[in-house]
């Protein structure tokens, strides 16, 4: 089975900082990843799709990038609502990484 | 509204049996696959298990293969999932989550319910 590892596991960060959180796959899955936000008691919610594709919706300070095993999810400015856990997701056997947290 | 509804969770007993509900609205139900993904206390998310728009094909995380049966009923927008034989592991919340259909992405998830294994 396919293993996603996520890092950091967690990161403290300041409003408008530049935040990125890097998705590893443990063989190549082309661009089949997607990434999703968590906020405490609420359900995910996508945020790029096939790696690279911003959800609609999804505020253009979000991006995601890379293909085969490396993927990185970047946040350009930081804001209060992005506090939050950050998941990412293969969709060949459809497993979710351990997940990072975004922290003041 | 397009939504996703669960219901079904509660309190039980390891061994015991337990039936989730997902109730579709807003969209044609039948043109998605849909998923089960759960998130123990605490903890990250798990996914539970997969079936496709006829119900025809269905996969399942190894955690729970044997144990746990997802199956549809379209004419109902309904989606759900029987769990037997559980064990306190199993306590989570379970949440119904829609596949897109052209992209990779679950891109619909509901509020979810929780379940509690315990005696």
């Amino acid at each position: 089975a396919i293993q996603l590892t996520q890092s950091p596991s967690s990161l403290s960060a300041s409003i408008g900082d530049r935040v990125t959180i890097t998705c590893r796959a443990s063989q190549a899955i082309s661009g089949a990843l997607a990434w999703y936000q968590q906020k405490p008691g609420k359900a995910p919610r996508l945020l790029i799709f096939d790696a690279s594709n911003l959800e609609r919706g999804v505020p253009s300070r979000f991006s995601g990038s890379g293909s085969g095993t490396d993927f990185t999810l970047t946040i350009s400015g930081l804001q209060p609502e992005d506090f939050a856990t950050y998941y990412c997701q293969q969709f060949i056997g459809l497993t979710f990484g351990p997940g990072t947290t975004v922290d003041v | 509204e397009v939504q996703l509804v669960e219901s079904g969770g509660g309190l039980v007993q390891p061994g015991g049996s337990l039936r989730l509900s997902c109730s579709a609205s807003g969209f044609t139900f039948s043109s998605f696959s849909m998923n089960w993904v759960r998130q123990s206390p605490g903890k990250g998310l798990e996914w539970v298990s997969y079936i496709d728009t006829s119900g025809n094909t269905v996969y399942y995380a190894d955690s729970v293969e044997g144990r746990f049966t997802i199956s549809r009923d379209n004419a109902k927008n309904s989606l759900y999932l029987q769990m037997n034989s559980l064990r306190a592991e199993d306590t989570a919340v379970y949440y119904c989550a829609r596949d897109s259909v052209v992209v990779d992405g679950f891109d619909l998830w509901g509020q979810g319910t929780l379940v509690t294994v315990s005696s």
